[in-house]
């Protein structure tokens, strides 16, 4: 299994370019999650999704869409970049509510 | 809504020497509760996760952690540090599919 796989795994925008991140899970699992981390400011949740067709807005959903419209793929977009928007962004899945969270490697974003 | 405390950014101990990385929770309802490792410029990986009814929890390369339901704390512990436990350690509460994380505490484990 490749587990959760992301990319790019490095990418620079101007401000206001629009681009996807993507994010793909072999393991048949229903939960997926978007996360932000930021310096001194751990993860934060961005959006989320319990099931194709199904997804939910996190702590910071502004400036991004999520769809889910298979159980492996999970893509963010970012509408118009802000250099706001700068981070490293990580994907997570889960088999259930409760179960333990895999995390792929993380994309780094640079918005210029 | 769901919240979680690290109260160090930052914990030092010598190698050999116990180490308790600490996290308080505030949930409604029981709460599912994790630690994650997070080693430079790579993602998060699994350590531990609270089961209910277990108030000491063993997890991966000998860590574990402490529930107290009183205190809302799942403090994380090692008996004896080893210089590769060094790295950025994550509390996390998860409920109806969303998780939140503590802001991280670098460990630091010296020679």
């Amino acid at each position: 299994n490749a587990g959760v796989t992301q990319t790019p795994k490095f990418q620079v925008l101007k401000t206001g370019q629009s681009m996807t991140l993507q994010c793909a899970q072999d393991m048949n699992h229903e939960y997926m999650s978007w996360y932000r981390q930021d310096p001194g400011m751990g993860l934060r949740l961005i959006h989320y999704s319990v099931g194709a067709g199904i997804t939910d807005q996190g702590e910071v959903p502004n400036g991004y869409n999520v769809s889910r419209s298979t159980t492996e793929d999970f893509p963010l977009r970012l509408l118009s970049a802000a250099p706001s928007q700068t981070s490293v962004y990580f994907c997570a899945s889960s088999y259930g509510l409760g179960e333990t969270q895999y995390f792929g490697p993380g994309t780094r974003l640079l918005v210029l | 809504a769901q919240s979680v405390a690290q109260p160090e950014d930052q914990v030092n101990v010598a190698e050999g020497n116990p180490l308790t990385v600490k996290c308080t929770y505030s949930v409604s309802g029981n709460p599912y509760l994790f630690w994650y490792v997070q080693y430079p410029n790579r993602g998060l990986q699994f350590l531990l996760k609270y089961i209910t009814g277990d108030n000491l929890v063993k997890g991966s390369y000998g860590f574990e952690a402490e529930f107290n339901k009183s205190q809302t704390s799942f403090h994380l512990k090692k008996p004896s540090a080893l210089v590769s436990d060094s790295a950025l350690y994550f509390c996390a509460v998860r409920d109806a599919g969303k998780s939140t994380f503590g802001d991280g505490t670098t460990l630091t484990v010296k020679p």
